[in-house]
């Protein structure tokens, strides 16, 4: 049973625009999330991360919001560039019991347009 | 070395053979992960390691597969009898701790192939 959701295989965006890319889980015992990013033949690689005790983390270009109580997290890139064309995956650690192991989502496929 | 590296980077096996891969993590992380990512999916994970122990393979699909890492270092995932449904991407990644809160770093991956 899929815990991570990515339910947007892939989005298309303008070169400059605000490309916003969501994730939905199931178990609220999660308490820290990650973004990667991943280029084909290349394994991914970290983007930015959030606790669960926050609802907003701030890297250069990169945002990642998380609301606790609808289990939701998005990714938000601002302005967006032709080299953030890649797969997007969201991952969640596990609980006190799976707490070594990240649940990864499907994946997102970014598309920006020059 | 500057990244985790793994070998070899394709591996086409026919069914009912025996294949190793190899996962060589970045000097000085005591964390070791072994993910799968089979086609249209995100990766699944299989084992953690820290330092030589096997600290939790409750990812692993079943007993023909098993990973070891002797030294601390080095690590082989190793899958019996392969079957065509093993057929995916084994990712590898380590850290210097085992939390993840700085999310781990991968390879790129072996790619196995089951015929």
């Amino acid at each position: 049973d899929q815990q991570v959701k990515q339910n947007s295989p892939s989005l298309s965006v303008q070169e400059g625009r605000i490309s916003i890319l969501n994730c939905d889980y199931t178990n609220s015992m999660f308490d820290y999330f990650l973004w990667y990013k991943k280029y084909p033949a290349e394994g991914p690689t970290f983007l930015i991360s959030i606790s669960s005790i926050k609802d907003k983390n701030e890297d250069g270009r990169f945002t990642v919001f998380l609301n606790k109580s609808a289990k939701h997290l998005s990714l938000h890139i601002v302005p967006s560039q032709p080299g953030d064309s890649a797969v997007y995956f969201c991952a969640a650690r596990g609980d006190h019991n799976t707490g070594n192991q990240f649940y990864f989502g499907t994946g997102t496929s970014l598309t920006v347009i020059p | 070395g500057a990244g985790v590296s793994q070998t070899p980077s394709n591996k086409v096996t026919e069914k009912g053979k025996y294949v190793e891969l190899r996962c060589d993590p970045i000097s000085g992380h005591t964390a070791l992960y072994w993910y799968r990512q089979s086609l249209g999916q995100g990766p699944e994970f299989l084992i953690y390691f820290q330092g030589t122990g096997a600290a939790d393979d409750s990812g692993l699909p079943n007993d023909r597969f098993f990973a070891v890492r002797p030294e601390g270092s080095v690590s082989t995932l190793k899958i019996q009898r392969t079957e065509r449904g093993d057929s995916a991407v084994y990712l590898c990644a380590s850290s210097q701790d085992g939390q993840g809160l700085y999310g781990y770093t991968f390879g790129s991956g072996t790619r196995l192939t089951v015929v």
